[in-house]
């Protein structure tokens, strides 16, 4: 039983406009968030995180934004650049596995077009 | 340049054959994993260092097994009690409590 979704197997977006990627968990002793990005033939690559505490995280163009009530995470990429297109992963832990286990949904391809 | 090495990027093995891909890591990092990524799903845990001589189970070890002799090194053994171990095998590592560095990847397909 997956404890994160990705329920959006893929996103198209025009340049310049945002991106919304959504993620859902079912786990609530998850307490830390992370979005990872794929490009293809190479390995995930870490792009932001979110602890519980919070419910939002900036950095630059991508900000990661956490319902916890809801169980909800999501990304926002603004503006979208076609360089962003890639794979994107969410991924949850709690503290009480010492953020060891790592719990990733199935992914969103985002093709963002020129 | 620091990173993750994974090798082959590639490996084909017979049915029934143990095989096992590397893992180096020149990050100075305790922690170590290993995930394994299959058509339309996430990432799934097989297995998971802290410290030099320790291992942990993740979600899906059977079939699988680890050693950890050095810190820079977890190589990952499918053994032919995995019934169906074609996939893509990704490794990663990471300071305590810290986000995950992975590797790009290798994908076994058994003939």
């Amino acid at each position: 039983d997956q404890q994160v979704k990705q329920n959006s197997p893929s996103l198209s977006v025009q340049e310049g406009r945002i991106s919304i990627l959504n993620c859902d968990y079912t786990n609530s002793m998850f307490d830390y968030f992370l979005w990872y990005k794929k490009y293809p033939a190479e390995g995930p690559t870490f792009l932001i995180s979110i602890s519980s505490i919070k419910d939002k995280n900036e950095d630059g163009r991508f900000t990661v934004f956490l319902n916890k009530s809801a169980k909800h995470l999501s990304l926002h990429i603004v503006p979208s650049q076609p360089g962003d297109s890639a794979v994107y992963f969410c991924a949850a832990s709690a503290i009480r596995d010492n953020f060891n286990k790592f719990y990733f949904g199935s992914g969103t391809k985002l093709n963002v077009k020129p | 340049d620091g990173g993750i090495t994974q090798s082959p990027k590639y490996l084909f093995r017979k049915e029934g054959q143990n095989v096992t891909l590397s893992c180096e890591q020149n990050l100075n990092h305790d922690a170590m994993y290993w995930y394994r990524q299959d058509p339309g799903q996430g990432l799934r845990l097989i297995y998971y260092s802290q410290i030099v001589n320790d291992f942990q189970k993740g979600d899906i070890a059977e079939g699988y097994s680890v050693s950890r002799e050095k810190k820079e090194s977890f190589p990952l053994t499918v053994t032919s009690a995995q019934k169906n171990p074609t996939a893509f095998y990704l490794c990663a590592s990471s300071r305590s409590m810290q986000p995950q560095h992975f590797g790009d990847g290798t994908r076994l397909s058994i003939l």
